[in-house]
């Protein structure tokens, strides 16, 4: 069965500090992965995905087929940070795209 | 260029009272989508739709009905509404081609109370 696990429900770090949320995921073909990020009170919104191999506000993720991990890193966290992050898996089936949430990891950048 | 707009932004039902969320959205997308998020599960697929008159189950449809009679418009039923659809309900859109392929876009969400 296709998932996707957040191991971590909260996560707390120093400013300044380096960040990593962990997203594992189950999926038996290509699998395509995005981070979502919500902020207080605001929709969701797509940070990257790992086809566009990009950083956003110094957010990189790798996908990894071999450990089936496509983690979030920022090497210096900054207080605006502090936000909920999903990790999501697409699923294509019956001519339809579907995401597939982790459950979503709470950070939070303390000063 | 409003992207996905959801109506109303809060709700307080009693039980057994019935309503229906509202999703528009302007980007032309194709597919479009409603979640409930819940604290420690998630987002969760209630019902999405590949195109004008069509709706399809997700993960949770139960006590849900959908309808897409127009391309823009998506909304979401509730019919005999119950506490255990006390939530945070979303609405995303997404296109099938171009550079944002398959990204979904969401809305502000609804938040329904049930009492």
């Amino acid at each position: 069965a296709q998932r996707v696990t957040q191991p971590e429900k909260l996560l707390s770090v120093f400013k300044g500090a380096p960040v990593e949320l962990k997203c594992n995921y189950s999926y038996s073909g290509s699998p395509e992965l995005f981070w979502y990020v919500q902020y207080s009170r605001q929709r969701l919104q797509l940070l990257l995905r790992h086809i566009s191999r990009e950083s956003i506000k110094g957010f990189t993720a790798d996908l990894n087929k071999g450990e089936t991990s496509f983690h979030l890193k920022k090497p210096f966290a900054q207080e605006e940070d502090s936000a909920m992050y999903y990790c999501a898996l697409t699923l294509r089936t019956q001519g339809a795209q579907k995401l597939v949430f982790g459950q979503g990891t709470r950070l939070t950048i303390n000063p | 260029n409003a992207g996905v707009t959801q109506t109303p932004k809060f709700r307080v039902l009693k039980t057994g009272q019935s309503m229906t969320l509202l999703c528009a959205q302007d980007m032309n997308h194709e597919y479009m989508y409603w979640y409930r998020q819940d604290p420690g599960m998630g987002l969760r697929l209630i019902h999405y739709s590949v195109g004008e008159g069509t709706t399809a189950k997700g993960e949770v449809p139960d006590g849900y009905n959908v309808s897409r009679l127009k391309k823009q418009n998506f909304l979401l039923g509730l019919e005999s509404a119950a506490p255990s659809q006390t939530s945070v309900y979303f609405c995303a859109s997404s296109s099938d081609s171009g550079r944002n392929r398959y990204t979904q876009y969401f809305g502000p969400g609804t938040r329904l109370t049930v009492l």
